[in-house]
């Protein structure tokens, strides 16, 4: 039983490019949310997915939007980027009424040089 | 405005001794706590949780303790092992969103 994977694992940006982080969640999980988690410091919720729509969303700006595919899956991409984004950026899934069991992926590694 | 505080960056322990990780909140509306485990290049590992309705959960070696009161939680190792050794993060539920405190680094001593 797989469980959650990211891609890619490691990733090089300039500042004002755009990019693309991949997730599939664990098998049978229909739920999937997006976190921040910058050196030192807690993962940061970014959105949730649910349906192939946003159900939720923290406090991050418009630069940052995603989707989910039918087959669950989810892509998070991010404009114009700045420094300030570099940052471990985790998937997790879960059941939409379980979200208090959340299961995360490894992380993507982003740096913007 | 750090909803969920971990105050303590890091914890030395003794193997065998009892590790205690505690977690400050201040949202009445969170009603899930949980305690997740995070090892270096992996996604935080779901460790336990508490409903805000009930004061204890245990499992194992693992022990967490919810005083509404005083917006406080802490995680109970007993006893402590080296391969307990990694990042403890304290997290709330309100709606389907969690919330997590920044970590405490938790090294166990051979």
């Amino acid at each position: 039983d797989a469980g959650v994977t990211q891609s890619p694992t490691h990733l090089i940006k300039t500042r004002g490019q755009q990019v693309t982080l991949r997730c599939s969640p664990k098998s049978g999980h229909d739920t999937v949310s997006w976190y921040q988690q910058a050196l030192g410091q807690g993962p940061q919720f970014i959105f949730q997915y649910y349906e192939e729509e946003e159900r939720q969303r923290g406090n991050f700006p418009d630069r940052f939007s995603g989707h989910q595919f039918p087959n669950y899956s989810s892509e998070l991409n991010v404009n114009a980027l700045l420094l300030g984004d570099s940052a471990l950026y985790l998937c997790a899934s879960s059941l939409l009424d379980r979200a208090y069991e959340q299961y995360f992926g490894p992380g993507t590694r982003l740096t913007v040089t | 405005d750090q909803q969920v505080k971990q105050n303590s960056p890091s914890l030395s322990v003794q193997e065998g001794r009892i590790s205690i990780l505690n977690c400050d909140y201040t949202n009445s509306m969170f009603d899930y706590f949980l305690w997740y485990k995070k090892y270096p290049a992996e996604g935080p590992t779901f460790l336990i949780s508490i409903s805000s309705i009930k004061d204890k959960n245990e499992d194992g070696r693992f022990t967490v303790f919810l005083n509404k009161s005083a917006k406080h939680l802490s995680l109970h190792i007993v006893p402590s092992q080296p391969g307990d050794s990694a990042v403890y993060f304290c997290a709330a539920k309100s709606v389907r969103q969690l919330t997590f405190g920044s970590g405490t680094q938790l090294t166990v001593l051979p």
